[in-house]
Order: structure tokens, then C-alpha cells, then sequence
């Protein structure tokens, strides 16, 4: 079964300093990975996806992602953060191939990142 | 385009009382998700419907909740005598398919007194 885990429910950061907002995936095969912002007030947005082909993906808002297969990660990161990049992040995960109608994406329980002026 | 879009974008309700929640996911999304999430929490998995498929109901809370999807159209969360604990944000989510992002409608704020 597929599962996807963010171990910190809330991140601090300074303005100006780098960000990190982990995530780690279980699946039985090849991932397909997602992050996905939902700003205060304001709807779920995607930022990135990785399918296939270059580690490093780059997403909406600065915002770029490494997907890491041996330590089953993708975490998003982004080099100088912003007061308003404060929102809840949530990363999401689907094995590459459906084996039952069930088959879905699964969403991690999100992590808070608040950027401190 | 036009995104997804949810309605009503409020919805008081007295305990008891059943509700309607209705999401028109965008044209050509044979993938369709509702979620609910309570205040400052996380995202709850309700239903998936995926193109002519039966529907994954393995979400629902309990048989008070039940879903349809028209075609590869419109969708209705129905939620019978509800509940003080129904209280959340019901979020509607589509996608080309499941393999895609989704794109998320505003939600459906309910609210049972």
C-alpha cells in the first residue's frame, strides 16, 4: 500500500533564509510525486510534480522539489523564502501503475510553514 | 478556462437537517475527488470517481454520506441528519485523470448549529 508521511507539522523560518518542507513516500513501484499550497483563506493550488526524468523539479513561486529514490523523499525547498510563502504545504503520492480501481492519490497530513519577518 | 467550481460557498444548517453540496469539476476531467477538512487540518479522502468506473467510497464517514457523479460531470455530496461534527470545509478536487495534479475548487463551508 501506498503511504506518504511529512514529519514536521510546522516549519519556521526566517525571511530571506532557505526553506526546506520534508516529505517521504512508500510505494511498491515508480512514484509519481506532487506538491500542492493552500495559502490562508484560500483554496488547495499545485505547485510541482515529478513523473519521470530529472531529479530536480522547479514549480510555481520559486518553489523546486528533489526527488530522492534511495531515501524515498521529495522535498520541496526554495533558496530565500518569503513572508508570503507562510501557508500549509501538502505532498501527495500515487504508485505509477494502478493495480486496483482503488488506486489513488494519497495526500500527507500537511506541514505549516510560517516565514518570521 | 474555467476552473472547478463548488456551491453553495456557505451552508448553515440546523442538526437533523439534510444538505446538498454540489462541484462542477472542469470540462474533460474524467477524475473527480471530494475531501473534507476541518479547521487547520489536513485533507480527509471522501470519494473518487474515475471516468465509468465504480465509484471509491472508502472515505465515507458513515452511511449518512453518500455521492453521485452525472457522466463525467457535475458531482452531489449528500449528507443526511446532520451532525454537529459534519462542521468542515468540503473541498471538490478533478483531474485528466488520476496520474495528474488536481485542481481544487473553493470549497463548500458547512456549518451545523
Amino acid at each position: 500500500a501506498q503511504s506518504v508521511a511529512q514529519p514536521e507539522d510546522q516549519v519556521n523560518v526566517a525571511e530571506g533564509n532557505p526553506l526546506t518542507v520534508k516529505c517521504t513516500y512508500s510505494v511498491s513501484g515508480n512514484p509519481y510525486l506532487f506538491w500542492y499550497v493552500q495559502y490562508p483563506n484560500r483554496g488547495l493550488q499545485f505547485l510541482l510534480k515529478y513523473i519521470t526524468g530529472d531529479n530536480l523539479v522547479k514549480g510555481s513561486y520559486g518553489f523546486e522539489a528533489e526527488f530522492n529514490k534511495s531515501q524515498t523523499s521529495f522535498h520541496l525547498k526554495k533558496p530565500s523564502a518569503l513572508v508570503s510563502d507562510s501557508a500549509l504545504y501538502f505532498c501527495a503520492v500515487r504508485e505509477e501503475f494502478m493495480k486496483t480501481s482503488y488506486d489513488k492519490v494519497i495526500f500527507g497530513p500537511g506541514t505549516s510553514l510560517s516565514v518570521i519577518p | 478556462g474555467a476552473g472547478v467550481s463548488q456551491s453553495p460557498s456557505n451552508k448553515v444548517t440546523e442538526k437533523g437537517k439534510d444538505v446538498e453540496l454540489r462541484c462542477d469539476p472542469i470540462s474533460g476531467h474524467t477524475a473527480l475527488y471530494w475531501y473534507r477538512q476541518r479547521l487547520g487540518q489536513g485533507l480527509e479522502f471522501l470519494i473518487y470517481f474515475q471516468g465509468n468506473s465504480a465509484p471509491d467510497k472508502s472515505g465515507l464517514p458513515s452511511d449518512r454520506f453518500s455521492a453521485e457523479r452525472t457522466g463525467e460531470s457535475v458531482s452531489t455530496l449528500t449528507i443526511q441528519r446532520t451532525q454537529q461534527e459534519d462542521s468542515a470545509v468540503y473541498l471538490c478536487a478533478s483531474s485528466l485523470d488520476d496520474l495528474y495534479e488536481q485542481y481544487f475548487g473553493p470549497g463548500t463551508r458547512l456549518t451545523v448549529t
